[in-house]
């Protein structure tokens, strides 16, 4: 089974409109962390956001925030406010505790966001 | 001063042929990995070292071989080259083996195997 689904392979918004990309996880573990990571063209993998499997709020940083569903296992990217600079595929990724695989991180298959004028 | 930096960036090579990746990380973390991104841009491990050893190997073919000479330096050696191990490659850093600190990504190594 996946651990990571992202079930949207592109994705298109208008500038300045808010858009949410989807993860769900899948874990038996109680100990996780859930990572958002972002991978514009030029390649490198720039970290955005991270949430923790205990952590009683929903995560933000700056024009990023993760919707986080405990019992439903989703993880979703919120960005406000989009940017032309915005563009680039998201990975949405976890890391397990000890029982589940200790310290790599699994990454879904990525969304490709297109902001648009 | 770059967190994780790896040499070279760029890799054409024969099939057939041996090379070696370059990754060294300023951030005094004591977790390396070593990942692989193929031609639909999906992400995986491979290695990972923590302090020097070896802490876990994936289903990898056994003509890659990582080398740890210290904390900070994380080396992949790959032999006789094949045409699928043309992929993106990044080496990447954390503290501890089960916190949750974030990962720092190196700037990937793009290699090509014609």
């Amino acid at each position: 089974a996946q651990k990571i689904t992202q079930t949207q392979p592109g994705m298109f918004v208008q500038e300045k409109e808010a858009v949410t990309l989807d993860c769900t996880y899948d874990t038996s573990d109680p100990s996780y962390g859930l990572f958002w990571y972002k991978q514009p063209s030029s390649g490198e993998m720039i970290f955005l956001i991270y949430q923790g499997s205990y952590d009683q709020q929903n995560a933000t940083e700056g024009r990023y925030s993760l919707n986080f569903q405990k019992a439903r296992k989703s993880a979703n990217l919120v960005i406000s406010a989009s940017q032309l600079g915005d563009s680039a595929m998201y990975f949405c990724a976890m890391r397990e505790g000890v029982t589940g695989g200790g310290n790599k991180l699994t990454f879904g298959t990525g969304t490709q966001l297109k902001v648009e004028l | 001063d770059t967190a994780v930096s790896q040499t070279p960036k760029y890799l054409v090579t024969q099939m057939g042929n041996d090379k070696s990746i370059k990754c060294e990380q300023n951030l005094g973390h004591d977790t390396m990995y070593w990942y692989k991104q193929d031609s639909k841009k999906f992400l995986k491990i491979m290695f990972s070292y923590n302090n020097k050893e070896l802490i876990i190997n994936e289903t990898v073919p056994n003509r890659f071989s990582p080398k740890s000479p210290d904390k900070a330096h994380l080396n992949l050696h790959i032999n006789s080259l094949e045409l699928g191990d043309s992929a993106v490659y990044f080496c990447a850093s954390s503290q501890g083996t089960y916190s949750f600190s974030g990962y720092t990504f190196g700037s990937g190594t793009r290699l090509t195997v014609v």
